[in-house]
Formats: structure tokens, C-alpha cells, sequence
């Protein structure tokens, strides 16, 4: 099985900050990674998926980038409603998925 | 537009059985498979298992083996998931959500249903 690794699991950042979210996978997959942003009380939301495409209405300050076994997400200038917990998703055992254990963006 | 509507929440004791659904509308029911996620207070998302609401095929987590039971209803647009012999481990919001081909990701989800398992 594809184990995902998040760093880091927390992170406490300022409005306007440039925040990086980092995924590895136990094994190569590609671009076969998906981020989804989630917020108290409320399913997650896909950001941006085959690594790099921005979903469409999600905000350019998001970008993603990596294949194979290192991925990031990048908030170019962190806004009051992205304070939430990011998480990637990885696609290429599909129909067999796997989540990364989470990022939490916290409001320093 | 698409529309995951998910039944309420559950209260359950251990060793008892829960079973959710998850009505789709706003697109074909048949095109997209449909997963299930979970994920216990204050924890990370944990894919549990699909299904392909069109043949009726499944999958699901190895961890989940024995346990749960993926079915649809073509006539009313819904899938289920039923979950065996709870443990109080298994309190979690489970979610349910569409794949979409197009992207290789979840672009639907449903609201969540909480279970709770206590004695």
C-alpha cells in the first residue's frame, strides 16, 4: 500500500504569509495526487488535482507542484479563509485511495 | 447542479450495525463512482471503500474487510454503506463522495452523517 506523509502536521502562519505544505509518498505515483482543503464542520473541497491543475474557482494563489514522491502545496499569500486543515490524496491504486494525515493552518 | 445528500445522524451500541445513505441527483447516477470517506472526531480523512453505481462492482480498504457492505438503489439514485459489529473506534462522520474521471479526484461530497457508537 502508498503511505502519504504530510509535513508539517501543524503549521501557524500570518495574513499574507507564503505557506508550502509537503507530501511524500512511500512510493512513486506519478502525478497522481490531489489536494483538498477542509474547514471546520464541513467536507473537504478539491484544490487542485494531477499534482499541478488548479480545480476550477479555486483561488491562483493556491499552486501545486511535484510527481512522483515529493509533491507540494503552495499558498502564495495566505487570506483570513484559508485558515484550515489541507490534505493530499494520492490516485494512482485507484479505486484504491489513500489520504495524507492532514496539515493544519493555523492563525499565528 | 449536483447535489450528495446523506441520511441523518446515528446512535449506536457496540456490536450493532449502521447504515447510511446517500441520495445523488443533478447528473447521471450511473457515470461516477461513488466512495466512502470517514473520519473520527479530531482526525484525518480514511478512504473506507467504493463503489461503481452503475455495474454494482465494489471495493473496499483492506481494514474494513468482513465489515462493510456497499450497495446501490439505481431507481432512486442512492448508494449505501452499511458497517458491521461497531466498535466504538468506528464514531466518525462518514462522508460519501463522487469521483470524478475527469479530474482523478472527489469533486462532490455529501454533508456527512455522524455515527456514534456508545454503550
Amino acid at each position: 500500500d502508498i503511505q502519504l506523509t504530510q509535513t508539517p502536521t501543524f503549521l501557524s502562519a500570518s495574513v499574507g504569509d507564503r505557506v508550502t505544505i509537503t507530501c511524500r509518498a512511500s512510493q512513486g505515483i506519478s502525478s497522481y495526487l490531489a489536494w483538498y482543503q477542509q474547514k471546520p464542520g464541513k467536507a473537504p473541497k478539491v484544490l487542485i488535482y494531477a499534482a499541478s491543475i488548479l480545480q476550477d474557482g479555486v483561488p491562483s494563489r493556491f499552486s501545486g507542484s511535484g510527481s512522483g514522491t515529493e509533491f507540494t502545496l503552495t499558498i502564495s499569500s495566505l487570506q483570513p479563509e484559508d485558515f484550515a486543515t489541507y490534505y493530499c490524496q494520492e490516485v494512482k491504486s485507484y479505486p484504491l485511495l489513500t489520504f495524507g494525515g492532514g496539515t493544519k493552518v493555523e492563525i499565528k | 447542479q449536483v447535489q450528495l445528500v446523506q441520511s441523518g445522524a446515528e446512535v449506536k451500541k457496540p456490536g450493532a450495525s449502521v447504515k447510511i445513505s446517500c441520495k445523488a441527483s443533478g447528473d447521471t447516477f450511473t457515470s461516477y463512482y461513488m466512495h466512502w470517506v470517514r473520519q473520527a472526531p479530531g482526525q484525518g480523512l480514511e478512504w473506507m471503500g467504493v463503489i461503481n453505481p452503475g455495474g454494482g462492482g465494489t471495493s473496499h480498504a483492506q481494514k474494513f474487510q468482513g465489515r462493510v457492505t456497499m450497495t446501490r438503489d439505481t431507481s432512486t439514485s442512492t448508494v449505501y454503506m452499511e458497517l458491521n459489529s461497531l466498535r466504538s473506534e468506528d464514531t466518525a462522520v462518514y462522508y460519501c463522495a463522487r469521483f470524478y474521471d475527469s479530474i482523478g479526484a472527489f469533486d462532490f461530497w455529501g454533508q456527512g452523517t455522524l455515527v456514534t457508537v456508545s454503550s
